[in-house]
């Protein structure tokens, strides 16, 4: 079974500090995606990637960046976190770009900014 | 990319009734999937049925993709308390590496 995993399921920041949360994909997956999720508003896409070292925007990139360095890791990272990034932050990756594929999330991350 | 958008908003149904939630769509699509989300943790995927194939199952599912009105339906046979999710479709296009995901129906089973 595909395994994605995020490093922490639930983190508290201050505002104005640097952020990065990790997400790692087991299955050699080639594209792997950030979204954030709110109440009322569903998943939007932020970050996706598609080879490492590619980058492409979402929906709502402004005030996030995103390092994907190996294949298996995709990083976001917030720069200067704000209290409007409080939100629950799910990675996703999938296979190739053939119609047939399906994402694959991890847990998810629950991130407050005070 | 395209954005489904599931209706109803949210359903109450009690345990061992028939679920049915339902997907519009604006553009063409390759296939269409179905997820589900239980409550504060990431999606799953349910099941996939693609453009040229009008009804899919897989256990208790039933999918159904009318590509003339651009809208699918997913029917949840003798649901169970652990039914309880929230459930999203995403319409894939050709080409596209990403999925959009609506807002998602609030599936409650009362046992």
């Amino acid at each position: 079974d595909v395994k994605v995993t995020q490093s922490s399921r639930y983190l508290v920041k201050r505002t104005g500090e640097k952020v990065f949360l990790e997400c790692v994909q087991d299955m050699d997956h080639e594209n792997m995606f950030w979204y954030r999720q709110d109440p009322g508003l569903g998943l939007r896409l932020i970050y996706f990637s598609y080879d490492v070292k590619m980058k492409e925007k979402g929906d709502i990139p402004e005030g996030y960046s995103v390092s994907r360095e190996k294949k298996e890791r995709f990083s976001l990272i917030l720069e200067s976190a704000s209290t409007n990034q409080t939100s629950m932050y799910l990675c996703a990756s999938t296979r190739g770009q053939g119609s047939a594929d399906t994402q694959y999330f991890g847990p998810g991350t629950r991130l407050t900014v005070l | 990319s395209q954005q489904g958008e599931e209706d109803p908003q949210a359903l109450s149904i009690q345990e061992g009734e028939n679920a049915t939630m339902n997907c519009s769509y604006k553009t063409s699509i390759n296939n269409l999937q179905w997820y589900r989300q239980n409550s504060g943790r990431g999606l799953v995927h349910l099941i996939l049925i693609r453009s040229n194939e009008r009804e899919k199952h897989s256990g208790r599912l039933r999918v159904t993709l009318d590509t003339s009105k651009k809208s699918s339906s997913l029917l949840i046979t003798a649901s169970r308390a652990a039914d309880t999710a929230s459930y999203f479709c995403a319409p894939k296009g050709a080409g596209s590496y990403q999925l959009t995901f609506g807002k998602g129906t609030k599936l409650s089973v009362i046992p």
